[in-house]
């Protein structure tokens, strides 16, 4: 089983939807990310967290929420979603070195 | 400002050639440096973490070097299946997560 899963994998709505991408993992690691990946822009951090009461903003969180609903679970909302939202959306978790990705979200905003 | 910088951004190689992939840092106080692979339209498969100047590490056909201004990836006698966009990220000292470069897409045809 993959250490780090992603729902959905792909998921197209329209512009002013709210949007939930679900995270867990199985390693037991304490640290949670979330990351979007434009072309031309590389990875960019949009929240994080280091344990269960802590969560934090990253480069861009504007226009994005999160939950740590437990140790294993992290969740981007989209609260209303708009089309420059359009990305991959990726969840890594950490120990307090190296980062781990998941496979990735594909989220179409139209 | 910290910053990373990948070059080239695409590189074309044919099976056998070997060649480098570069990426520049500046940083204050590097706390480690990574190289990941990336799949199109998967999650980044960590790779290698180089700490300190001097430092290498090796797998399979890849080797990874580090000096102070910044790192290498090397591709001995590559093979297709190695077609993917490298990239490199560095943990700054004062805050801890992760800057990504934009990546270098590799080529290699048989």
């Amino acid at each position: 089983d993959a250490d780090v899963t992603q729902t959905p994998r792909n998921r197209i709505t329209k512009t002013g939807k709210r949007i939930m991408l679900e995270c867990s993992q199985t390693k037991g690691h304490d640290r949670m990310y979330w990351y979007r990946q434009d072309p031309g822009l590389g990875l960019r951090l949009i929240y994080y967290s280091f344990d269960v009461k802590d969560i934090n903003k990253g480069e861009i969180s504007d226009g994005y929420s999160v939950s740590r609903q437990a140790q294993a679970k992290f969740s981007l909302s989209l609260e209303s979603a708009i089309p420059n939202q359009t990305a991959l959306y990726f969840c890594a978790i950490s120990d307090l070195d190296t980062q781990y990705f998941g496979p990735g979200t594909r989220l179409t905003v139209l | 400002e910290d910053q990373v910088t990948q070059s080239p951004e695409a590189l074309r190689l044919q099976e056998g050639e070997s060649s480098s992939l570069n990426c520049s840092y500046t940083v204050s106080g590097l706390r480690g440096l990574f190289w990941y692979r990336q799949d199109p339209g998967k999650g980044p498969e960590f790779l290698f973490t180089l700490y300190s100047a001097g430092e290498e590490k090796e797998k399979e056909r890849l080797k990874a070097t580090l000096t102070k201004k910044e790192s290498f990836l090397h591709i001995t006698a590559p093979k297709p299946e190695d077609s993917a966009t490298y990239l490199c990220a560095v943990r700054p000292g004062r805050q801890g997560n992760l800057i990504f470069g934009k990546g270098t897409k590799l080529s290699v045809k048989p």
